[in-house]
């Protein structure tokens, strides 16, 4: 167990609609990734939140968003879901941006 | 072209054999990373390095900067070590991860 946990653990959403997936870093974590991980393939950077401010984005669209709370938990939003957004969410949260990176369960997300 | 690289993609053995599971990257890194990953999706974060060699029980890793080459060994493998592992390299704090390598270890 890592420390790291997620919710929900799976979503099942329609074309066009919007999701918010939450993740609730390790207790001390400032630093939470977010990952986008198609089926059989390694995951993909989505954006890192340090100290409430995004600190670096991946190559996706406005429509994926986030937030970073106080206390550090965070939040990952998409609007106007697609199919192709199907995929297991995963969040990591670190001490420092460069630290070791402790990973979630994952949100598997089913756009049908 | 992939900035990391990992071979083989799958990889089957018997209970007790030798593993090495095989990384190279393409870009400046501060820092590799061997992950794992179960059915299910839950990744553990086996090893971070940045120069030289680690051990952690039956796992080693090592690293060749010159080379932009890491190695996962796996000795005595067990069917518990079944999981994808994950090479994955700190670039511009971020990480780029390889796709995996699948490993299934029979009885």
């Amino acid at each position: 167990e890592t420390g790291v946990t997620q919710s929900p653990t799976h979503l099942i959403k329609t074309r066009g609609q919007q999701v918010t997936l939450r993740c609730s870093s390790q207790s001390g974590h400032n630093t939470v990734s977010w990952y986008q991980q198609a089926l059989g393939q390694g995951p993909q950077f989505i954006f890192q939140y340090y100290r409430e401010e995004e600190n670096g984005r991946g190559n996706f669209p406005p429509r994926f968003s986030g937030l970073q709370f106080p206390n550090y938990s965070s939040e990952l939003n998409v609007n106007a879901l697609e199919l192709d957004d199907s995929a297991l969410y995963l969040c990591a949260s670190s001490l420092v941006q460069t630290d070791t990176q402790y990973f979630g369960p994952g949100t598997r997300l089913t756009v049908l | 072209k992939n900035e990391v690289e990992q071979s083989p993609q799958n990889l089957t053995a018997q209970e007790g054999e030798f593993i090495t599971i095989n990384c190279s990257y393409s870009v400046g890194i501060s820092a590799l990373h061997w992950l794992q990953q179960h059915p299910g999706g839950g990744i553990v974060s086996l090893f971070m390095l940045s120069s030289g060699k680690k051990k952690h029980g039956r796992l080693i890793a090592t690293i060749n900067i010159q080379e932009k080459h890491s190695s996962l060994h796996i000795t005595a493998s067990h069917p518990r070590d079944s999981a994808v592992y994950i090479c994955a390299v700190m670039n511009t704090d971020k990480l780029i991860f390889g796709t995996g390598t699948r490993l299934q270890v029979f009885p």
